[in-house]
C-alpha cells in the first residue's frame, strides 16, 4: 500500500536551533509534493510545494524543502527556528493512482522552547 | 478572497441525532474532500469528490454520507452519529496542480 512516513512524531527544539523534518513516500513517478502547517487551534495551510523544476523549494517563513527523487524523500528544513514555529507539520504526497488525492503523514508536532 | 467555509465550528450532539456539516468553496475547484483529524492518527480521508455528482469513499467512510449537487458545496452528513465520530473535521478543496485549501474545521462531540 502507498504510504508516507514522517520520521519524528514529536520534536522539541530551542529557539535558533536548526530544523530538519523527514518525509519519505513509498512509490516513485512524477509527483507533486506538499508540506502543510497547522498552528495550534487553526486549520492546515500550505507551507511549500514542489511541482517540477528546481528540487530545492522555498516556502513561507524561511522554510525550505528538498525533493530527492532517488530517495523518495521531501525533507523540510529551517536554519533557525523561532518560538512562533511551534505547530504540527504534515507532509502530503499524492497517491500514485491519482495525482489529485493526497496521502497524509501522521504529522510532526514541533515545540520550540523560548 | 479565496476561502473554504465550514459550518458550524463547534457542535455537541447526542447519539443518533442526524447532523450535517456544510462546506462551501469560492475558487471553482473541481476536487473537494472531507477529513477527520484525531490525535496520533493524522488526517484520514472520509470522502472525496472529483466534480459535481461524482463522489467516492476515502479511507474511513463508514457512518458518513456526502453529496455534491453543486460545484461549490460538499456537505458531510452523519445520519446516526456515534461517540466514535467525535473528532475534528476539515473540508478541503483543490484543483489539478494546486494546493489544497482547508476550511477552519468543525469540532464535533457526540455524547
Amino acid at each position: 500500500a502507498q504510504s508516507v512516513s514522517q520520521h519524528n512524531h514529536h520534536v522539541i527544539l530551542s529557539e535558533a536551533a536548526s530544523l530538519e523534518l523527514g518525509c519519505n513516500y513509498s512509490y516513485g513517478g512524477t509527483v507533486n509534493l506538499f508540506w502543510y502547517v497547522q498552528y495550534p487551534g487553526q486549520h492546515l495551510q500550505l507551507l511549500l510545494k514542489y511541482f517540477s523544476g528546481d528540487p530545492l523549494v522555498k516556502g513561507i517563513k524561511g522554510f525550505e524543502a528538498e525533493f530527492i527523487k532517488s530517495k523518495f524523500s521531501f525533507n523540510l528544513r529551517k536554519p533557525s527556528v523561532q518560538w512562533s514555529d511551534t505547530a504540527e507539520y504534515f507532509c502530503a504526497p499524492p497517491r500514485a493512482d491519482s495525482n489529485y488525492q493526497l496521502i497524509w503523514g501522521a504529522g510532526t508536532k514541533l515545540i520550540i522552547k523560548p | 478572497e479565496a476561502q473554504v467555509t465550514q459550518n458550524p465550528r463547534y457542535l455537541i450532539t447526542v447519539t443518533g441525532k442526524k447532523l450535517t456539516v456544510t462546506c462551501s468553496q469560492n475558487m471553482n475547484h473541481e476536487y473537494m474532500s472531507w477529513y477527520r483529524q484525531d490525535p496520533g492518527l493524522g488526517l484520514r480521508q472520509i470522502y472525496y469528490s472529483m466534480n459535481v455528482e461524482v463522489t467516492d469513499k476515502g479511507d474511513v467512510p463508514e457512518g458518513y454520507k456526502v453529496s455534491r449537487k453543486e460545484k461549490r458545496n460538499f456537505p458531510l452528513i452523519l445520519e446516526s452519529p456515534s461517540p466514535n465520530q467525535t473528532s475534528l473535521y476539515f473540508c478541503a478543496s483543490y484543483s489539478v496542480n494546486t494546493e489544497a485549501f482547508f476550511g477552519q474545521g468543525t469540532r464535533l462531540t457526540v455524547v
